[in-house]
């Protein structure tokens, strides 16, 4: 399965700056997925960024507040802009494993980016 | 709208005992079901998943049962053990690379 390199793995920041995470992939994915886990929340996608075309991104997420880069098929980026306290969560991004059968090999995820906004 | 649900958000087990953890979905249209452990400021861990099409899948201590019938699994974790003591989160895909929806984890506690 891939191996997934995230960061940075935490940051507190000032509100109304923007912060931008990085995860780079040991290996060619085609689509990479950006999730939030808010405080004592589940997962949830905010987008799923393929290389060579817009992000897509899930219901009440917009590319102004989310902007996603994928300039290759190994790296991507999320920036979390003009931030608030409600911003304050652990950021994901994850890779479907190869062949994109999720049986002997999960979705691999990166370590995880904890967000405080104050 | 939850489309899977873990309804049980906490869980406390003896080490050595069975866990038992559950997950109710309501979308008949998943393919893939995933479990996955984690640990506070970690990424989640894939840990075990099953087809739509089977009803057991087994690796080691961990065991997966799906009730299509009932849109619920369960996984099961014998012996429990103090280091499996993590959230657990519940995941469904359709069809293959496409995003996955989880549930709302239920937090395990296996102690001594």
């Amino acid at each position: 399965s891939a191996v997934i390199s995230q960061k940075p793995s935490r940051d507190i920041c000032q509100r109304g700056t923007s912060l931008t995470i990085q995860c780079q992939v040991d290996s060619q994915v085609t689509m990479m997925f950006w999730y939030r886990q808010q405080p004592g929340q589940s997962l949830t996608l905010i987008a799923t960024a393929n290389q060579g075309s817009e992000a897509t991104y899930e219901s009440g997420f917009v590319i102004d507040k989310f902007p996603i880069s994928r300039p290759n098929l190994t790296f991507s980026t999320l920036t979390v802009s003009n931030m608030s306290p409600e911003d304050s969560s652990i950021y994901l991004c994850s890779v479907a494993p190869t062949g994109g059968i999720p049986i002997n090999y999960g979705y691999t995820f990166g370590s995880g980016t904890r967000l405080t906004v104050v | 709208d939850q489309q899977v649900k873990q309804n049980s958000p906490s869980l406390s087990v003896q080490e050595g005992r069975i866990s038992i953890l559950n997950c109710d979905y309501t979308n008949s249209m998943f393919d893939y079901f995933l479990w996955y452990k984690k640990y506070p400021a970690e990424g989640p861990t894939f840990l075990i998943s099953i087809s739509s099409i089977k009803d057991k899948n087994e690796d080691g201590r961990f065991t997966v049962f799906l009730n299509k019938s009932a849109k619920h699994l369960s996984l099961h974790i014998v012996p429990s053990q103090p280091g499996d003591s993590a959230v657990y989160f519940c995941a469904a895909v359709t069809g293959t690379a496409s995003k996955l929806t989880f549930g709302t984890g239920t937090r395990l506690q296996v102690t001594l």
